[in-house]
């Protein structure tokens, strides 16, 4: 069983503060992917990454930027945050042949005041 | 383009009744993967089971089962004798079998079982 680990769990900030939310996995898993989710809605993938130095945007557009300097750690960062970034972050990875599933870490619910 | 559709929002049956989560997908691929993901109240998104294209068998694990059809291109989930614990929002989901393998979502069925 994959292990990823995300933090902050919750998150309350104030408009214009620069946010980093954390990504770690430990199954040493070549993919990973950050999702944003509205309450009650669907996922939407907003970063992905094949390996190190390996970083694409997704299918919904997102002011975030990501980094993958370590195969392990995969932050994202918002520059200047607003209150239409107030969502939950779910961060996931998967690794070996054939499609393997993605696992996904608990989640960051940021919100933006 | 690929897509995925729930078309049942919300459900809601007494515990130890049977109920079924329906997901009917579009894609141009001829191989691919299915998927549903459970995510409970706290959030985390827990897998139950992937699929390829070419395995049409059904499965079954316990209370739950999966039912694939490619000729109607829908992957239906079964839940017999519910339970309380099953409560939750059930995701659907396909990815391309090459490449990155993202993720594309339905829109989720949120199930309420009730004692």
């Amino acid at each position: 069983e994959a292990d990823i680990y995300q933090t902050p769990r919750y998150l309350v900030i104030g408009t214009g503060k620069k946010i980093t939310l954390e990504c770690s996995q430990t199954m040493g898993h070549d993919k990973m992917y950050w999702y944003q989710q509205d309450p009650g809605m669907e996922l939407h993938l907003i970063h992905y990454s094949y390996g190190v130095n390996s970083t694409e945007k997704g299918d919904l557009s997102s002011e975030s930027t990501v980094s993958r300097i370590r195969t392990e750690h995969f932050p994202l960062t918002l520059e200047s945050a607003r209150p239409s970034h107030t969502s939950q972050y779910l961060c996931a990875s998967s690794g070996g042949q054939g499609n393997q599933p993605q696992h996904f870490g608990d989640g960051t619910r940021l919100s933006i005041l | 383009a690929q897509k995925v559709t729930q078309a049942q929002t919300e459900i809601s049956v007494v515990e130890k009744e049977d109920v079924t989560l329906d997901c009917v997908y579009e894609t141009r691929d001829t191989t691919y993967y299915l998927f549903w993901y459970k995510q409970p109240p706290s959030g985390e998104l827990v897998f139950l089971i992937r699929r390829n294209s070419f395995d049409e068998q059904n499965e079954i694990s316990g209370r739950y089962s999966w039912n694939f059809q490619k000729s109607t291109s829908s992957f239906n989930f079964t839940i017999t004798a519910s339970q309380v614990v099953d409560s939750a929002v059930y995701f659907c989901a396909l990815s391309q079998a090459w490449g990155a393998q993202k993720l594309v979502f339905g829109q989720g069925t949120r199930l309420t079982i009730n004692p």
